[in-house]
């Protein structure tokens, strides 16, 4: 059981630059979260999918899309990457149904140059 | 937005000290996370409330619904204590709004 997972763990672009970062979990989870991180501020909601089939907007949604593939998996695409999207990435999971503690995966750590 | 307010924002004890951080709320929430951000990045679930108290080992976590208020207790406090810890705050929907963290050092 290895909870969520997120891929790649570092990743350096180049302004312009388009790129997907993967998440995938295994808990057979409902609902799934993208956040990102930034110094001195708290994690800021980017996307959500309550549901397989559902995606919304969070906090900061704008520069990046979502897929929401199947049950286990959930995508953030950055279209053209800017240097304000330097950032560490989180996803997370949660059994809507059942209550709503979140389950992180490791964090994928970008750098826009 | 600043939903949550999360006090102090870094901490230092000695190892076995009695360790309290606060959280507050403005709004109406459906339930509240605490959250620990260990310092190579991984974050972890540690307590979901929506009243009363919770107990996990050496933790302890509070919340007063009427006065927006929580608290996360660590009795006799470890070095591997030492993280950020992180609360959240669930209102209607799907998400959740989070503090900015207090950074907890322990002391040996």
């Amino acid at each position: 059981n290895a909870g969520v997972t997120q891929t790649p763990k570092f990743q350096v672009l180049k302004t312009g630059q388009s790129m997907t970062l993967q998440c995938a979990q295994d808990m057979n989870h409902n609902s799934m979260y993208w956040y990102r991180q930034d110094p001195g501020m708290g994690l800021r909601l980017i996307y959500y999918s309550a549901s397989e089939g559902t995606t919304d907007k969070g906090e900061v949604p704008n520069g990046y899309n979502v897929s929401r593939l199947n049950k286990r998996e959930f995508s953030l695409r950055l279209e053209s990457a800017a240097p304000s999207q330097t950032s560490v990435y989180f996803c997370a999971s949660s059994r809507l149904a059942i209550n709503y503690e979140q389950y992180f995966g490791p964090g994928t750590r970008l750098t826009v140059t | 937005k600043n939903e949550v307010e999360q006090s102090p924002q870094n901490l230092t004890a000695q190892e076995g000290e009695f360790i309290t951080i606060n959280c507050s709320y403005s709004v109406g929430i459906s339930a509240l996370h605490w959250l620990q951000q260990h310092p190579g990045g991984g974050i972890v679930s540690l307590f979901m409330l929506s009243s009363g108290k919770k107990k996990h080992g050496r933790l302890i976590a509070t919340i007063n619904i009427q006065e927006k208020h929580s608290s996360l207790h660590i009795t006799a406090s470890h070095p591997r204590d030492s993280a950020v810890y992180i609360c959240a705050v669930k209102l209607d929907g799907n998400q959740f709004y989070f503090g900015t963290g207090t950074s907890l050092t322990v002391i040996p």
